[in-house]
Order: structure tokens, then C-alpha cells, then sequence
């Protein structure tokens, strides 16, 4: 079976500071896995996603993740936080090989502040 | 081009009324999913097509719960006696080829279903 764990449901951090975002994974599979972002009263967006290629990860607005095996993780992170970038990240893992049931995570909501 | 659509954006219905949920999937993807999010149960897989039938629906919640999908495009939720506990966001998404781990699902907007 796969899950998830997002490590902090709240987070927050000041304009042009690191954004880091935790999460940890389990699957008994060869995972594939996903960040999707909701803005509000937005739909869920692609971020970016693991499917065992490059272990690093880019995504769309200077977001990044890393696929970490041996620690089960996937943490998602930003050199510099913009006001945009507030809104709730959701960790995601898929079963590789098999069809794509996603299963999400709790989401962490990023507040970014002046 | 034009994304996954759903309809109504928001539906408020009396407990015990049955509501139809309408999702229209971006233009030749083949499978297409419906999820919910909730306060108390987060984001939850309902069920998945692939074309018109449905391989998985291990996450309806109840036999009130049913969906079909036609001409391989729109989907249509159903949920019949609503429930206080059914209000949630109901999304679609749908992913392009024959579904893979590995495919990118494009969400919708989402219905915001409220049951009185």
C-alpha cells in the first residue's frame, strides 16, 4: 500500500526567504510521486513529478523537489519565497506500473508574509 | 485549449434530495478520475474510467454513490439521499493516454456540494 505524510500542516515564511516543505512517502512499490498546489477557490495544479528519472526534480515557478530513497522523502523546496507562492502544497504517490490512483497527503498551507 | 470543466460550481440541496455532478474532461483523455476533499477526510480517490467503464470504484463511499461516463467524455456523479457528512468539494481530473503512474492528471475546479 502507498501513503503519505506532509510533515507540517502549517508553514510560514517571509518574502525572499527558503521555502522547504516536507514529505515523506511509503510504498511497497516503485513510487512515482507528485507536488500539486491549490490556490484558493483554485483548482489543484501540477508542481512537478518523480517518475525515476533525475532524482532532482524541477517544476514550474523555481519549485524543486528531491527523491530521496534511502529516507523516503520527497521534500519540495524554493531558494526564494514570493506572496504568490501562498497556498496549500499537497504531497502525492502513485503506484508505478499500475494505473494512477493518486493518493494524497494532508497538505501543508504556506503563508508567505511581507 | 480548454481544460476540465465541471458543473454546477456550487450546489446547496436539502438532506434525502439525490444531486448530479457533471465533469468534462479535457478533449481525448481517456481516463478520467473523480476525487473529493473534505475538512475531516482530506483529498480521497472515488473512482477512476478508463474510457467508459470504471476498473476501480473501491472509493465510493456507499450505494448511494454512483457514476457513469458516456462517449468516452463526460462524467456524471450521482449521489442519491444526500447526507450531511456527502458535503464536500467533489473534483475530476483526467490524464491523457491509457492510465499510468506516471500520467499527469489535470484537475478541475471542483463542485462545492453543501447538504441541509
Amino acid at each position: 500500500a502507498q501513503s503519505v505524510t506532509q510533515l507540517d500542516s502549517h508553514v510560514s515564511v517571509s518574502e525572499g526567504t527558503p521555502v522547504l516543505l516536507r514529505c515523506n512517502y511509503s510504498s511497497s512499490y516503485s513510487p512515482s510521486l507528485f507536488w500539486y498546489v491549490q490556490h484558493p477557490n483554485k483548482g489543484l495544479q501540477l508542481l512537478l513529478k518523480y517518475t525515476s528519472a533525475a532524482t532532482l526534480v524541477k517544476g514550474i515557478n523555481g519549485f524543486e523537489a528531491e527523491f530521496k530513497k534511502s529516507e523516503t522523502s520527497f521534500h519540495l523546496t524554493k531558494p526564494s519565497a514570493h506572496m504568490s507562492d501562498a497556498a496549500e502544497y499537497f504531497c502525492v504517490v502513485s503506484r508505478s506500473g499500475g494505473y494512477n490512483k493518486l493518493i494524497f497527503g494532508a497538505g501543508t498551507r504556506l503563508a508567505v508574509h511581507p | 485549449g480548454a481544460g476540465v470543466s465541471q458543473s454546477p460550481s456550487n450546489k446547496v440541496t436539502e438532506k434525502g434530495k439525490d444531486v448530479e455532478l457533471r465533469c468534462d474532461p479535457i478533449s481525448g483523455h481517456t481516463a478520467l478520475y473523480w476525487y473529493r476533499q473534505s475538512l475531516g477526510q482530506g483529498l480521497e480517490f472515488l473512482i477512476y474510467f478508463q474510457g467508459n467503464s470504471a476498473p476501480d470504484k473501491s472509493g465510493l463511499p456507499s450505494d448511494r454513490f454512483s457514476a457513469e461516463r458516456t462517449g468516452g467524455s463526460v462524467s456524471t456523479l450521482t449521489i442519491q439521499r444526500t447526507q450531511q457528512e456527502d458535503s464536500a468539494v467533489y473534483l475530476c481530473a483526467s490524464s491523457l493516454v491509457a492510465a499510468t503512474s506516471t500520467d499527469t492528471q489535470y484537475f478541475g475546479p471542483g463542485t462545492r456540494l453543501t447538504v441541509l
